[in-house]
This record gives structure tokens, C-alpha cells and sequence, in this order.
């Protein structure tokens, strides 16, 4: 099994440019989740599927970013227009069944920074 | 908000010895995960234990709740130089018709070999 796979793994953007972070999940999970971690406010979830459909979203910080999952085998998070204050890792996860009730696997993450 | 709340921050110990982790949180939960975290590295389950659970154990890991207490601890019995990491505790809490899996801050664990 391949795992979660993300892309990019690291990049360096400057302020104002439109970021898209990739995220391919495991075969046959039905909820896939966005994380970011920080060192200030440690690992917050952004917003999470199921089936394709977006189920919380509470956590996305502002209108300036989005998710989409078009089908279970892709989703992307973007942010336009990024923002210095966004730089962090933001991680994909997957799991199969109850969501949180079973383990999720993450990914490697994608390691943002804005300058 | 943050739910599980882990002590210490930072541990270090010798290679051998055993480390204690703990979590506490603050509202009902379905079950408690702890995970692992490599630097650099996304992050790999270790364990969960249901709420209706007390104590469990897998290898040289072993993890208890107290939901009256609402704290868990994680302990890694005889440790290695390659145990070194951060390790989360992660909180399935209800939230109305949906459930969230919030994690905490982490602990930065070093063996020393």
C-alpha cells in the first residue's frame, strides 16, 4: 500500500500567490482530512470528507482557502492569496469507516512557506 | 480549542529506562489515539482505546484511561534511542451530529543512547 501521498513536499512561495496542495488517499478509505501544524497552535483540522463531501469545514481559517475532493481519489487545498502567517506543514490524513473512530493515516505533509 | 492536553512538554531519558506520557482533556469522548511523530515525518498511530476501555497494551506500549479522571498516559516500557520523537494524544470528541478528532500540543521525547 502506498500510504497518503502528498504533493508538494516543500515550497516556497511569495505573498499574494495562489498555493495548491495536493492530496491522493489510500485505496478505499472514505474520509480524508486536512490538517495544518504550527509550532504556536500545534495540529488543527481544517476540514474533513466523507465520501467526497464536505462534512466540517469549521476549522478553515478564512475565505482565502478552500478544499475540494472531486472524487476519492484526489483532493486539493488552496490558498489565494497566500499570507506569511500561513507558512506551516499541512498534512492530508485518511481512514476507513467511522472517521475518527478508526486510524487515520497521515501523510508526509506539504511544508509551506510565504515570504 | 485544544481537547488533549499532554505533560511533560519535554522528556528525556536513558536508553532502557521507561517513559510515562500523560494526556488530559476536557470534555466526554468517544475514544483517545496516541500517535508519533518523527521530525519531519507525518504522523503514525500507535494505539487508540475506546472510552469503555481502561488499559491496553501493544509491544512495549502500554496505555490507560480514566474517564472519570478524563486523562490517559502513555508508557513506553524499555526504551530505545529510536523511540525518540514527539508523541500526540488525540481526543474523538462528539460534536453534534459530527465527531472531531483534536489533538494536542505533543511531547518531544529524547532517548539517549
Amino acid at each position: 500500500d502506498a500510504g497518503v501521498i502528498q504533493s508538494p513536499r516543500h515550497e516556497v512561495t511569495e505573498m499574494g500567490q495562489e498555493v495548491t496542495l495536493r492530496c491522493k488517499p489510500i485505496s478505499g478509505h472514505d474520509y480524508l482530512f486536512w490538517y495544518r501544524q504550527t509550532m504556536m497552535r500545534g495540529l488543527e483540522l481544517l476540514i474533513y470528507f466523507n465520501n467526497n463531501v464536505p462534512i466540517d469545514d469549521s476549522g478553515m481559517p478564512e475565505d482565502r482557502f478552500s478544499a475540494k475532493m472531486p472524487n476519492a481519489s484526489f483532493s486539493t487545498l488552496k490558498i489565494q492569496p497566500s499570507e506569511p502567517r500561513d507558512s506551516a506543514v499541512y498534512f492530508c490524513a485518511s481512514s476507513y469507516g467511522t472517521g475518527f473512530g478508526n486510524t487515520i493515516y497521515f501523510g508526509e505533509g506539504s511544508w509551506l512557506t510565504v515570504v | 480549542s485544544q481537547q488533549g492536553e499532554e505533560d511533560p512538554q519535554a522528556l528525556s531519558i536513558q536508553e532502557g529506562e521507561n517513559a510515562t506520557m500523560n494526556c488530559s482533556y476536557k470534555t466526554s469522548i468517544n475514544n483517545l489515539q496516541w500517535y508519533r511523530q518523527n521530525s519531519g515525518r507525518g504522523l503514525v498511530h500507535l494505539i487508540l482505546i475506546r472510552s469503555n476501555e481502561r488499559e491496553k497494551h501493544s509491544g512495549r506500549l502500554r496505555v490507560t484511561l480514566d474517564t472519570s479522571k478524563k486523562s490517559s498516559s502513555l508508557l513506553i516500557t524499555a526504551s530505545r534511542a529510536a523511540d525518540t520523537a514527539s508523541y500526540f494524544c488525540a481526543t474523538d470528541e462528539r460534536t453534534g451530529a459530527n465527531s472531531k478528532l483534536t489533538f494536542g500540543k505533543g511531547i518531544t521525547l529524547s532517548v539517549r543512547p
